[in-house]
C-alpha cells in the first residue's frame, strides 16, 4: 500500500498543551499536505508545504517536511478544545494519498 | 474560496439500489475529479480519478462496473454505486482540482454517507 502512516493514532491533552502529530510516507512527492477532519464531516485544508519547503507556519500551525526520511510533522501550540477533530497528512504527485490519521482529544 | 458541492449528504436505502451522488465545483472549472472512500474511524481510500471527457482511472481493487463514474463538464462528476449491499456502506467524499493547478490543494466536497439496509 502507499498509504502513509501516521502517529500516534490517538492523542489526548489538555487545552493549552501544545499537540504534535508525524507522518512517514514512502513515495516522491510534490507537496504534503495537512488535513482536518471533524467527525462524521469533511475534509478541511490547513496547511500545504511544498517537497522543497522545510517548515511552514499558519497560525498556531507549524509543519515540518524532511524528504530525505520521507517524514513530515504538525504542531498545534496551545491547543483549544475546539482543535478536537482526526488529522489526516497526505502526499501528492499527481494524485493525493493519505496517511492513517490522529485522532486528537482536547479537553477543557 | 473555491467550493465542492457533494448531494445527497445522506442516503439511506434498501440493498439492491443503485444510488447516484453528485460532486460539483461550484465556482471554478476541474478537469480531475477524485472520489475516495472512508470506513469509521479510518482513513481516506482513493477509490478513483475522474477525468472530463474521458474514462475514470481506478485503483487497484475498486470495481468499476460497481462503482461507475462519470465526469460529463467541467464542473460535474458522479459516482453511481450500482446494485448496493449493505458492505457498500460507507462515508465517500470527492475533491476537486482547478485547471492548470499546480502545487495548490483540492478542494473537499461535505461528503456523502450512505448506509444499505
Amino acid at each position: 500500500s502507499q498509504q502513509g502512516e501516521e502517529d500516534p493514532q490517538a492523542l489526548s491533552i489538555q487545552e493549552g498543551e501544545n499537540a504534535t502529530m508525524n507522518c512517514s510516507y514512502k513515495t516522491s512527492i510534490n507537496n504534503l499536505q495537512w488535513y482536518r477532519q471533524n467527525s462524521g464531516r469533511g475534509l478541511v485544508h490547513l496547511i500545504l508545504i511544498r517537497s522543497n519547503e522545510r517548515e511552514k507556519h499558519s497560525g498556531r500551525l507549524r509543519v515540518t517536511l524532511d524528504t530525505s526520511k520521507k517524514s513530515s510533522s504538525l504542531l498545534i501550540t496551545a491547543s483549544r478544545a475546539a482543535d478536537t477533530a482526526s488529522y489526516f497528512c497526505a502526499t501528492e504527485q499527481d494524485k493525493l494519498i493519505f496517511g492513517t490519521g490522529t485522532r486528537l482529544q482536547v479537553f477543557p | 474560496g473555491a467550493v465542492v458541492s457533494q448531494h445527497p449528504s445522506r442516503v439511506i436505502c434498501k440493498s439492491g439500489t443503485s444510488v447516484k451522488i453528485e460532486c460539483r465545483s461550484l465556482d471554478f472549472q476541474a478537469t480531475t475529479m477524485f472520489w475516495y472512500r472512508q470506513f469509521p474511524k479510518k482513513s481516506l481510500m482513493l477509490m478513483a480519478t475522474s477525468n472530463e471527457g474521458s474514462k475514470a482511472t481506478y485503483e487497484q481493487g475498486v470495481e468499476k462496473d460497481k462503482f461507475l463514474i462519470n465526469h460529463a463538464s467541467l464542473t460535474l462528476s458522479t459516482l453511481t454505486v450500482t446494485s448496493a449491499h449493505p458492505e457498500d456502506s460507507s462515508f465517500y467524499i470527492c475533491s476537486a482540482r482547478e485547471l492548470r493547478d499546480g502545487n495548490q490543494p483540492q478542494h473537499f466536497g461535505d461528503g456523502t454517507r450512505l448506509s444499505i439496509l
